[in-house]
């Protein structure tokens, strides 16, 4: 299993342009989200989506959207990219432990590193 | 979900125990606690999780205060690798994490 997987690694985009980062992952889970982490803090949740079909904002939701049409797939779209947005994003996933609780344990993918100048 | 403190920077010498405080004094009665670490630049580890009960894994060890106001994450034997930003968090149901800023961790030979 590749577990989750990233695309890209780094980007570099003009103030204003737009791009979508790529989550995939292999593990049939049903919880997936997206965190952004600046340097010297710590990730903060953007969105999440807990299945196919659904997503639901996290901390720090403004300026992103987001789309789960598949369930191995969760994309995070910038549709007018600002330096406030140059950032590490992390994907993660977890499975469904009970009807009201998500797995204990997210798996994460190696980030995208995405600078906006 | 309730918020941690947790202190910035901590240095253990290897081979010893690191113990690494965590203050969640707004926790809720169904709030689990759960311990990540972030080596380098990578995507963060998990590493244990705990209601009530002290738990044990293979990586370290979670007590939990009987107020369950205050945890500690025990690494017994910390090595090199070891060294990581270490993150406590916690949760009622495990979609939403509040990674705070954790504490940096140094292993030093």
């Amino acid at each position: 299993n590749a577990g989750v997987t990233q695309t890209p690694k780094f980007r570099v985009l003009k103030t204003g342009q737009s791009m979508t980062l790529l989550c995939a992952q292999d593990m049939n889970h049903e919880y997936m989200y997206w965190y952004r982490q600046d340097p010297g803090m710590g990730l903060r949740l953007i969105h999440y989506s807990v299945g196919e079909g659904t997503t639901a904002k996290g901390e720090v939701p403004d300026g992103y959207n987001v789309s789960r049409l598949k369930k191995q797939n969760f994309l995070l779209g910038l549709e007018s990219a600002a330096p406030s947005q140059t950032s590490v994003y992390f994907c993660a996933s977890s499975y469904l432990q009970s009807w009201d609780r998500a797995s204990y344990e997210q798996y994460f993918g190696p980030g995208t590193r995405l600078t906006v100048t | 979900d309730a918020k941690t403190t947790q202190p910035p920077s901590m240095d253990c010498a290897e081979g010893r125990a690191a113990n690494l405080p965590c203050n969640h004094s707004t926790i809720s009665g169904n709030e689990y606690v759960y311990w990540y670490r972030q080596i380098h630049s990578q995507g963060p580890q998990y590493i244990i999780h705990g209601l009530k009960n002290n738990e044990t894994n293979e990586m370290a060890s979670l007590i939990i205060t009987e107020d369950r106001k205050s945890s500690t994450l025990i690494l017994p034997h910390a090595t090199l690798r070891d060294t990581a930003v270490y993150y406590c968090i916690v949760s009622l149901t495990g979609n939403q994490f509040y990674f705070g800023t954790g504490t940096s961790l140094t292993v030093i030979p």
